[in-house]
């Protein structure tokens, strides 16, 4: 399978824990996207990389959120002190450079947090 | 700021064609892209179009543009039990993010 994939699929946390997302983008792609979205509500940015340079933060990424993209291939999203708030799912995609850089999501990890 | 609007839910019956609608803010967009969400899934990137096209046909699918009017539509052609999902219109902005809509639910009945 040469598709984004993304671990956990599933992860349930007390309030207040550390949670680490994965994220494998596709082999050759150099953008790589996190995207958060909540029931009845299309995803909503993140940030993103351009190979190991992340290039934007959404306010929505407040400072317990941290994301890294060490030598440009996969990424992590760390999520620290969790809040219930902070249940929803995460979403992760990758593109190729270019103009037109369709993205290509993975399959989410759905985060609650109880 | 930008922002993407669609109707939240269309019901259609099998074999009939569905045509899900979507209008846009920021006219500098250039691509515009259709995604679909089944249950517990990711998004599948379903088709996309250039701000300078006004038409695109892939298979069952056709895509219209109305730049004038920051109007996107998607139609599905033939529409199957299958075609059951949530449909997500999203607009690319200058910095290579996508904003999304909240998703069209279609219901295909048999």
């Amino acid at each position: 399978d040469t598709g984004v994939s993304q671990n956990p699929r599933h992860k349930i946390t007390k309030r207040g824990q550390n949670v680490t997302f994965r994220c494998d983008p596709i082999s050759e792609h150099n953008r790589l996207y996190w995207y958060r979205q909540t029931l009845g509500q299309g995803p909503e940015f993140l940030t993103y990389f351009q190979n190991e340079a992340q290039l934007e933060k959404s306010r929505l990424l407040s400072d317990r959120f941290s994301a890294e993209r060490p030598k440009g291939s996969f990424s992590t999203l760390e999520i620290q002190r969790t809040e219930q708030g902070d249940s929803a799912m995460y979403l992760c995609a990758s593109s190729p450079g270019g103009e037109r850089a369709e993205q290509y999501f993975g399959p989410g990890t759905r985060l609650t947090v109880t | 700021g930008e922002d993407v609007e669609q109707s939240l839910f269309l019901s259609v019956r099998e074999g009939d064609s569905s045509v899900i609608n979507c209008t846009y803010t920021d006219s500098s967009s250039t691509y515009l892209y259709w995604y679909k969400q089944e249950p517990g899934a990711g998004l599948q990137l379903l088709t996309y179009i250039f701000s300078n096209m006004d038409m695109k046909q892939d298979q069952r699918l056709t895509v219209l543009l109305n730049k004038k009017d920051k109007h996107l539509s998607l139609r599905i052609a033939d529409t199957q039990t299958g075609d059951s999902a949530i449909y997500f219109c999203a607009e690319k902005d200058s910095s290579y993010k996508l904003i999304f809509g909240s998703g069209t639910r279609l219901l295909v009945r048999p």
